[in-house]
């Protein structure tokens, strides 16, 4: 089956713009993490999704960043008033049994 | 704060040498993962060790669980260019209720022809 996809898979926008990051998760996975990755880096970890509800927003960086997860699937993740600071790879993983994360290829924000 | 270190943070070597990628930390983990990441793409899951002393192989890839399950440690035989890539670990926190994984920077391989 189709695994995670996110879009767009490069955006490149001017500071202080909104940008909208899209995540598809393997059906029937309950579970979706938002993570961050800068160049050659590890994983920052954003914001978990079971279902619907977000019991850990902890890795947020900030206001300007919020997540939203509807019918149990798809994930957005919003970035208002874009900094050059948030230029990265934001990737995006699901998990079915809280074991094995799922990824998908990430979207590069270049934000000029 | 639990933390995961990743050493070395990077390691150029030639097709057919032996390599060890060790990852620490202070915190007791009740699983390590190991992830490779290639360039473009998210990172893909090799293996998962639970028990205290386990060991795993992967065809020419040996992961190590260590007693205290504190630490772990990667170890490729006769590496290939196809191995070339990012070497994640990653270990579960079961803190309350949220469950998720703390990650350790990586180990950058480049292996050469």
């Amino acid at each position: 089956g189709a695994g995670v996809s996110q879009s767009p898979s490069n955006k490149v926008t001017e500071k202080g713009k909104d940008v909208e990051l899209r995540c598809d998760p393997i059906s029937g996975h309950t579970a979706l993490y938002w993570y961050r990755q800068s160049l050659g880096q590890g994983l920052e970890f954003l914001i978990y999704f079971q279902g619907n509800s977000a019991p850990d927003k902890s890795g947020l960086p900030s206001d300007r960043f919020s997540a939203e997860r509807t019918g149990g699937s798809v994930s957005t993740l919003t970035i208002q008033r874009t900094q050059q600071e948030d230029s990265a790879v934001y990737l995006c993983a699901s998990s079915y049994r809280l074991t094995e994360q799922f990824f998908g290829p990430g979207t590069r924000l270049t934000v000029l | 704060t639990q933390l995961l270190e990743q050493s070395p943070q990077f390691l150029s070597i030639q097709e057919g040498e032996n390599l060890t990628v060790y990852c620490n930390s202070s915190s007791v983990f009740s699983s390590l993962q190991w992830y490779r990441q290639e360039p473009g793409e998210g990172p893909v899951l090799l293996v998962t060790v639970v028990t205290g002393g386990e060991v795993k192989k992967l065809k020419r890839l040996t992961f190590q669980f260590g007693d205290a399950r504190k630490d772990s440690s990667l170890h490729i035989t006769a590496a290939q260019p196809g191995d070339t890539g990012l070497y994640l670990c990653a270990g579960w926190n079961n803190a309350g209720n949220n469950r998720k994984l703390i990650w350790g920077l990586g180990t950058s391989l480049a292996v050469n022809p």
